[in-house]
């Protein structure tokens, strides 16, 4: 089974929707991320989480907001959903030292 | 404030030849380096790290690469290429404690048959 799960894979929607995208992850670290991907722009990061109780803001977080609901999972939500913030989207988890982050298999979110 | 310049989008190699994937970083402190794989339709997979250690990396799948701080580079090769290694590359950059990393714009690699 995969450390880190996200749901859905694929998700068509409509501007102005409200939209969540879960990760849950089962290699017990405290730190997860929420990066988006663009063609030619790499990946940027939206949040992140130190714990539960531990939430910051990434480069691009407007637009977005999340919750940390428990360890093992982290949601990323678009409250009003826009054309630009068609992307793909990554769920990331890393251990305390830092020396790696873990990838969920990615959401592919498409607003028409 | 660290970032990540990766020196071609797309890089075209026959099967066999030497992979080169370019990658220089800025960053006011001792950074951590990072080179990530992406294959189609799947997550970012670590390809090798630099902590601090070893100045020359070795990696999954035959990669290295070598940190080199006059140069503030870290570049990624392979002496033979492979099909299989037909994907996209990215490298990154953090800090102590990898709370945020910065990616560079990614590097897709097509190999010639």
């Amino acid at each position: 089974d995969a450390d880190v799960t996200q749901t859905p894979r694929n998700r068509i929607t409509k501007t102005g929707k409200r939209i969540m995208l879960e990760c849950s992850q089962t290699k017990g670290h405290d730190r997860m991320y929420w990066y988006r991907q663009d063609p030619g722009l790499g990946l940027r990061l939206i949040y992140y989480s130190f714990d539960v109780k531990d939430i910051n803001k990434g480069e691009i977080s407007d637009g977005y907001s999340v919750s940390r609901q428990a360890q093992a999972k982290f949601s990323l939500s678009l409250e009003s959903a826009i054309p630009n913030q068609t992307a793909l989207y990554f769920c990331a988890t890393s251990d305390p030292q830092g020396t790696e982050q873990y990838f969920g298999p990615g959401t592919r979110l498409t607003v028409t | 404030a660290q970032s990540v310049t990766q020196l071609g989008s797309h890089v075209s190699v026959s099967e066999g030849a030497l992979v080169l994937l370019r990658c220089n970083y800025s960053s006011s402190v001792p950074p951590y380096l990072f080179w990530y794989v992406q294959y189609p339709n799947q997550g970012l997979q670590l390809l090798l790290k630099y902590t601090s250690a070893a100045t020359l990396v070795k990696g999954i799948n035959g990669f290295e690469a070598e940190f080199k701080k006059s140069e503030t580079s870290f570049h990624l090769t392979k002496p033979s290429a492979h099909m299989s290694d037909a994907a996209e590359y990215f490298c990154a950059v953090g800090l102590f404690g990898n709370e945020k990393l910065t990616f560079g714009t990614g590097t897709r690699l097509t190999i010639i048959p």
